[in-house]
């Protein structure tokens, strides 16, 4: 069964608000990945994370991996119309690789 | 370059028929990967092979049957399907780790089955 729940399942923010979504696992993760899908697309590979409460950026995203290793999130600031997407993290314990439920995020202009 | 192809981007099938997807990348990536996609859900690792030897099967029925040609060619060739296995099929490529799941995976566009 899945393994890496992803919390909130739905996220409708105005433009210019903040939104984050939450990866928790119920095993150590060897590392963590991030995807985003958009409508009708496929998922595009946006960062991995693999030491201990590492903190990396991109531009309006920022990106944290639990000092534990089973937790992980993503928030953005400010979002914009092109955020919108489902927001996937991904991760590997032992030799299993799962993705997680996914966040849909939807930002009105 | 740094595309995925797949064909075709649509597939409709009847229950006896069998049809093959195909999936190719010249990014020179020695792992490449199958996933399945239901609407609403995330993607479903599939199969995995490393340096075109099958690595990983996750327990797929063996009505689908995984095939790689090269090092750039990817297949899955389908057989007896069922309706329930309507789904969107994603194919992906990396570089080769110890384990799936290690380093960067390039997605394809997917191609929609359906199985009538």
């Amino acid at each position: 069964g899945q393994q890496v729940m992803q919390i909130p399942q739905y996220q409708h923010v105005q433009e210019g608000e903040d939104f984050t979504t939450y990866c928790n696992s119920s095993t150590t993760l060897s590392n963590i990945q991030w995807y985003k899908q958009r409508p009708g697309g496929h998922p595009v590979f946006l960062i991995q994370l693999v030491k201990s409460g590492e903190v990396k950026k991109q531009k309006r995203l920022t990106f944290q991996f639990g000092e534990a290793k089973k937790n992980s999130s993503l928030h953005i600031t400010a979002t914009q119309t092109t955020d919108v997407g489902t927001y996937f993290c991904a991760g590997r314990d032992f030799n299993k690789f799962y993705f997680g439920s996914g966040t849909k995020l939807n930002v009105k202009p | 370059d740094t595309e995925v192809t797949q064909t075709p981007k649509h597939l409709v099938m009847g229950m006896t028929n069998k049809k093959s997807l195909k999936c190719e990348q010249h990014m020179g990536h020695r792992a490449m990967y199958w996933y399945k996609q239901k609407a609403k859900k995330p993607p479903e690792l599939m199969f995995v092979y490393s340096y075109e030897k099958l690595s990983i099967n996750e327990s797929v029925p063996s009505r689908f049957s995984p095939e790689c040609p090269n090092s750039s060619l990817l297949n899955l060739h389908l057989h007896a399907l069922q309706p329930e296995d309507s789904a969107l099929y994603l194919c992906a490529s990396s570089h080769p780790g110890e384990v799936a799941g290690e380093n960067e995976q390039f997605f394809g566009p997917g191609t929609r089955l359906t199985v009538l």
